[in-house]
């Protein structure tokens, strides 16, 4: 029973490059989140994907960042001319539910290095 | 603003004792609470979760506490053992909104052999 599967587990990237992250959700969920860790902080909400629709992208950078979540195939985050302030650990979620009060199944998680 | 935090970054305690780890919320609205566990290197992964018309939950070495009169989450674990060593997140989620959840900072749970 596969989980949340997340690729690549480690990205390293040059200032001004892209950086696309892909995440696969549990089978049969159609909700995914995308958060962001920060060295020694706690997650924090990115976006909230349902199959060809953003939900809510209420903590996503207004510049550069972009989330898409197709019909067919994974969950992707791109972020385009990275920074140094992007190297962070991208964490995606899923659940079969939108609603409030739903686990949500992480995966292991992308870690961004921007040299 | 409105957010949930942890009151210690660390916590050592010997194993076979029990833990206890604190969170403290202030939305007000948030009414589902959980706690994840994370070790070094991988994602989140879930311990147990409580909603707002609750005050206690139990599950295997793991209780969940919940005072909503004081806006206060704790999660306790029985025998405390070394496999428990990880960073403990607790994350809240508003009824009504969807399903997005915040989270604390995070504490380090360290395990005394």
């Amino acid at each position: 029973n596969a989980g949340v599967m997340q690729n690549p587990r480690h990205l390293v990237r040059r200032r001004g490059q892209e950086a696309r992250l892909r995440c696969s959700p549990v089978k049969g969920h159609s909700h995914v989140y995308w958060y962001r860790q920060l060295p020694e902080e706690g997650l924090k909400f990115m976006v909230y994907l349902q199959k060809e629709n953003i939900i809510d992208e209420s903590g996503m950078p207004k510049e550069r960042f972009s989330a898409e979540f197709p019909k067919e195939g994974p969950s992707i985050l791109r972020i385009q001319q990275v920074v140094r302030g992007d190297s962070a650990a991208y964490f995606c979620a899923s659940s079969p539910s939108g609603r409030a009060g739903n686990e949500q199944y992480f995966g292991p998680g992308t870690r961004l290095t921007v040299t | 603003g409105e957010s949930v935090g942890l009151h210690l970054p660390t916590l050592s305690v010997q194993e076979g004792d029990n833990s206890i780890i604190n969170c403290a919320y202030s939305n007000s609205a948030s009414d589902y609470f959980i706690w994840y566990k994370q070790e070094s290197g991988k994602g989140p992964q879930f311990i147990i979760d409580i909603r707002s018309n609750m005050d206690k939950r139990q599950g295997q070495r793991v209780t969940v506490l919940l005072n909503k009169t004081v806006k206060h989450l704790s999660l306790q674990i029985a025998a405390t053992q070394p496999g428990d060593s990880a960073v403990y997140f607790c994350a809240e989620n508003v009824s009504g909104a969807n399903s997005k959840l915040t989270f604390g900072k995070g504490i380090t749970l360290s395990v005394r052999p």
